[in-house]
């Protein structure tokens, strides 16, 4: 049963550019989150997902950042014009229906990189 | 809002002995889920243990126990007989067992603390 998967692992993008960083929840998850971690910080909330529709955005930048999560594919973290505050690592979670056992499972994480 | 404090930054511990990690919490709510995940230098987030607020009896997974005080929203992690494994961030974490007023049920992260074994 495979975990939840994030590619790409590693991402290094030049201020201006695009980051689009994708999800596959677990195998009959329909809910995701995405987290971003900073150095030496704890990860923060930013959007929470269920399929075609953002639930909760309360932690997303206004400007740059989205989110989506189709009726098929991957869900999708999009950064636009990108500046160095953005690097970071972007994890991304699921879990089958709330609040369940209350776990969230998480993916490795997607490590980005702007010079 | 929840919010998650773990009062240290760094911890260390010889090899086979005890070791408790802090964490206290801020929280209006009386149903809620607490967490302690471990996220060695791969990065991954690993779930160490979890604890239900409703029930009192603090949780346990081998060598890892929890010493959950509800009344003092207070949630240590103890690891006995510590390894070389053991080694690692540790964040304690939140998540309200009914989400907020949007229907989130987003987990709430402590800064974290890390942990470093001696051998």
């Amino acid at each position: 049963n495979a975990g939840v998967m994030q590619n790409p692992r590693h991402l290094v993008r030049r201020r201006g550019q695009e980051a689009r960083l994708r999800c596959s929840p677990m195998k009959g998850h329909s809910h995701v989150y995405w987290y971003r971690q900073l150095p030496e910080e704890g990860l923060k909330f930013m959007v929470y997902l269920q399929k075609e529709n953002i639930i909760d955005e309360s932690g997303m930048p206004k400007e740059r950042f989205s989110a989506e999560f189709p009726k098929e594919g991957p869900s999708i973290l999009r950064i636009q014009q990108v500046v160095r505050g953005d690097s970071a690592a972007y994890f991304c979670a699921s879990s089958p229906s709330q609040p369940g056992t209350g776990e969230l499972f998480f993916g490795e994480g997607s490590r980005l990189t702007v010079l | 809002a929840q919010t998650v404090t773990q009062s240290q930054p760094e911890m260390s511990v010889q090899e086979a002995e005890t070791v408790t990690l802090s964490c206290t919490y801020d929280t209006s709510e009386s149903d809620y889920y607490l967490f302690w995940y471990k996220q060695p230098p791969s990065r991954q987030m690993i779930l160490v243990i979890r604890q239900e607020a409703y029930k009192q009896q603090n949780a346990t997974e081998n060598r890892f126990s929890v010493n959950f005080q509800k009344a003092a929203k207070s949630f240590s992690l103890k690891i006995s007989d510590s390894q070389l494994g053991d080694a690692a961030m540790y964040f304690c974490a939140y998540r309200s067992a009914w989400g907020s007023g949007a229907g989130s049920y987003q987990l709430t992260f402590g800064k974290g603390t890390k942990l470093s074994v001696i051998p």
